[in-house]
């Protein structure tokens, strides 16, 4: 069965300072690797995918992530954080299937 | 807006009451979905609807019973539930289930659910 690990329950950066969120997966057969991030009060928002190509996947709000299959890893990375981006972060996985699998989240708290 | 809608945003209900959450999709999606979360756990998958059939009851008690009456609504009707059911219910939507591509899910704000 497909599963998603996020070790960090928290993350803390200060503001201009680059940050990583970390995301382990395992599944049969090829991935297909999500981020989406939660403000409060709010929905599920998707940051970017991973489906096949570029170890390195870009999306919004300057934010890129790298897939390291060896590792079976997606974390999510930004070169500099901004006071905004403070909020909660899934990762996700789906096997090809229709079930996306998500992580328990990691919460960014980003310091000006 | 993400163009999935849930109603209401917040319900307290008693353990013998019966009530209903409502999730409506603007996006002229095929497939629907109810999540559950809950604080520091993953978020978990209850149904999977596609075009208005049901594919997915991820073994989820009965006093939940969710309803799909055509593919741009999605009920979740709760009856006799637990205090340990207390969570937000988050409804989403994507362009199919089985279609390479398609896979980005959309989500509503979601349901806080309080049951005493």
């Amino acid at each position: 069965a497909q599963s998603v690990a996020q070790p960090e329950d928290q993350v803390n950066v200060a503001e201009g300072n680059p940050l990583t969120v970390k995301c382990t997966y395992s599944v049969s057969g090829n991935p297909y690797l999500f981020w989406y991030v939660q403000y409060p009060n709010r929905g599920l928002q998707f940051l970017l995918k991973y489906i096949t190509g570029d170890n390195l996947v870009k999306g919004s709000y300057g934010f890129e992530a790298e897939f390291n299959k060896s590792q079976t890893s997606f974390h999510l990375k930004k070169p500099s954080a901004l006071v905004s981006d403070s909020a909660l972060y899934f990762c996700a996985v789906r096997d090809g299937g229709f079930k996306t699998i998500f992580g328990a989240g990691t919460r960014l708290f980003v310091k000006a | 807006e993400t163009g999935v809608t849930q109603t209401p945003r917040h319900l307290v209900m008693g353990m013998t009451n019966k009530k209903s959450l409502k999730c409506e999709q603007h996006l002229g999606h095929n497939a629907m979905y109810w999540y559950k979360q809950s604080a520091k756990k993953p978020l978990e998958l209850m149904f999977v609807y596609s075009l208005e059939e049901r594919v997915e009851n991820n073994s989820v008690p009965s006093r939940f019973s969710p309803e799909c009456p055509n593919s741009s609504h999605l009920f979740l009707h709760l009856h006799t539930l637990q205090p340990e059911d207390s969570a937000l219910y988050l409804c989403a939507s994507s362009q199919g289930v089985w279609e390479q591509g398609h896979e980005k899910l959309f989500f509503g704000s979601g349901t806080q659910l309080s049951v005493l």
